[in-house]
């Protein structure tokens, strides 16, 4: 089974309905981050959290929110969502350890939201 | 500017050809750098980490450069599974020189090794 997974893999919407997109991890890391992917853009950090109940913004949170209820999971959500947020969406974990700053990060399967 | 930019390319070379990437980062406080690999449609994969003093592994070397702020990922010997899309990546330090453990990614550069 994968460490990482997300649901859905593939989404289709219409602009102005509300999006969660979920993400569990069975490595057991502290940290866990949400990016979306577009075409020459590279990834880009929504948010990223610490810790259970820990957030943090990254560098385009704007129209995006998330919940982090339990170490395992971290949730995205497009509380109304917009065609330009059409993109393909990470969720990566790694470990809480200082010391080792080459610390990797794992990513998931992403998912792939489209917004009519 | 961006703070991590990498030539999108796309490279095409020819099986067994040299091919070398780089990606210049605009924080002279980065502290760590990486090189992904992602494959069409799947996610990002740690390829190797960057060392101050250069490393290698198997056909791939990675170099830092500090003093023009710039990482490169040299890779000999191309393999047609080669082919993929290589994102450099860049951590900053965080308060008390500590690692936040955000990454900064490049746009990422495309590889095609062709027979």
């Amino acid at each position: 089974d994968a460490d990482v997974t997300q649901t859905p893999r593939n989404r289709i919407t219409k602009t102005g309905k509300r999006i969660m997109l979920e993400c569990s991890q069975t490595k057991g890391h502290d940290r866990m981050y949400w990016y979306r992917q577009d075409p020459g853009l590279g990834l880009r950090l929504i948010y990223y959290s610490f810790d259970v109940k820990d957030i943090n913004k990254g560098e385009i949170s704007d129209g995006y929110s998330v919940s982090r209820q339990a170490q395992a999971k971290f949730s995205l959500s497009l509380e109304s969502a917009i065609p330009n947020q059409t993109a393909l969406y990470f969720c990566a974990t790694s470990e809480n350890d200082e010391n080792r700053g080459h610390n990797e990060q794992f990513f998931g399967p992403g998912t792939r939201l489209t917004v009519l | 500017r961006k703070e991590v930019e990498q030539d999108p390319g796309p490279f095409n070379v020819p099986e067994g050809a040299t091919v070398a990437f780089n990606c210049t980062y605009s924080n002279s406080a980065s502290q760590s750098f990486f090189w992904y690999r992602q494959d069409c449609r799947k996610e990002p994969k740690l390829l190797m980490s960057v060392y101050s003093s250069g490393n290698e592994d198997g056909r791939f070397t990675a170099q830092l450069n500090r003093a023009s702020q710039y990482i490169s990922l040299l890779i000999r010997d191309s393999k047609l599974s080669d082919s993929a899309t290589y994102l450099c990546a860049v951590r900053e330090s965080g308060a008390g020189g500590t690692s936040y453990g955000k990454l900064t990614f490049g746009q990422g550069t495309i590889l095609t090794v062709h027979p």
